[in-house]
């Protein structure tokens, strides 16, 4: 296993409230991705980050932002949360070099 | 817009038959890789093909990479129910994926 993991694996929250997902990795790798996945579109990119406080958006950023105050912690969070954000997320990462990515177990969340 | 169409989006046979999955795309990508996913559980990478014309295999499973890098397909021999999953393409560009929606393959025992 890549040691790479995600907090909460699940959560429930209402429309409108913030929400904050973690992806913690133990590889010390520059790397940092998040997804979301949901039927029929496979996984896109929300936001990646290729150091610490260096972030980029990806093809889906809009209602998400990202931290990345340490390199072993990337944050993902919604300001406030809408039906449309409901999905599971996934995080990577991506030894130096390589283009594969590890993918952690995900999160799923459900907005009410 | 989906940057890689992946065909066909479902596929159910039967234990010992053959599959082919598709990996379409018109852009042209630096490498394209081909993960699996389980139910809960994030994709695990299966290979990555780089160049033009390449055929990579792994034991039962045969992956090939359009002459022009912009398509690739996947082939399973005599396929178990352990082969059973999502299959999902990922053209690379910059370090960043661009992922096909997946195909979800059930082999019946």
């Amino acid at each position: 296993d890549a040691g790479i993991t995600q907090s909460p694996r699940h959560k429930v929250t209402e429309t409108g409230t913030p929400v904050t997902l973690r992806c913690h990795q133990t590889e010390n790798h520059r790397y940092m991705y998040w997804y979301r996945q949901d039927p029929g579109h496979g996984l896109r990119l929300i936001h990646y980050s290729y150091g610490v406080k260096d972030t980029d958006k990806g093809e889906v950023s809009d209602g998400y932002s990202v931290s990345r105050s340490k390199t072993e912690d990337f944050l993902l969070t919604l300001e406030s949360a809408t039906s449309s954000q409901t999905s599971v997320y996934f995080c990577a990462i991506s030894p130096p070099g390589e283009e594969t990515q590890y993918f952690g177990p995900g999160t799923r969340l459900l907005v009410l | 817009t989906q940057l890689l169409e992946q065909s066909p989006q479902f596929l159910s046979i039967q234990e010992g038959e053959n599959l082919t999955v598709y990996c379409n795309s018109s852009s042209v990508f630096s490498s394209l890789q081909w993960y699996r996913q389980e139910p809960g559980e994030g994709p695990v990478l299966l290979v990555t093909v780089v160049t033009g014309g390449e055929v990579k295999k792994l034991k039962r499973l045969t992956f090939q990479f359009g002459d022009a890098r912009k398509d690739s397909s996947l082939h399973i021999t005599a396929a178990q129910p352990g082969d059973t999953g999502l299959y999902l393409c990922a053209g690379v560009l910059d370090y960043k994926l661009s992922f096909g929606a997946g195909t979800t393959v059930t082999v019946r025992a």
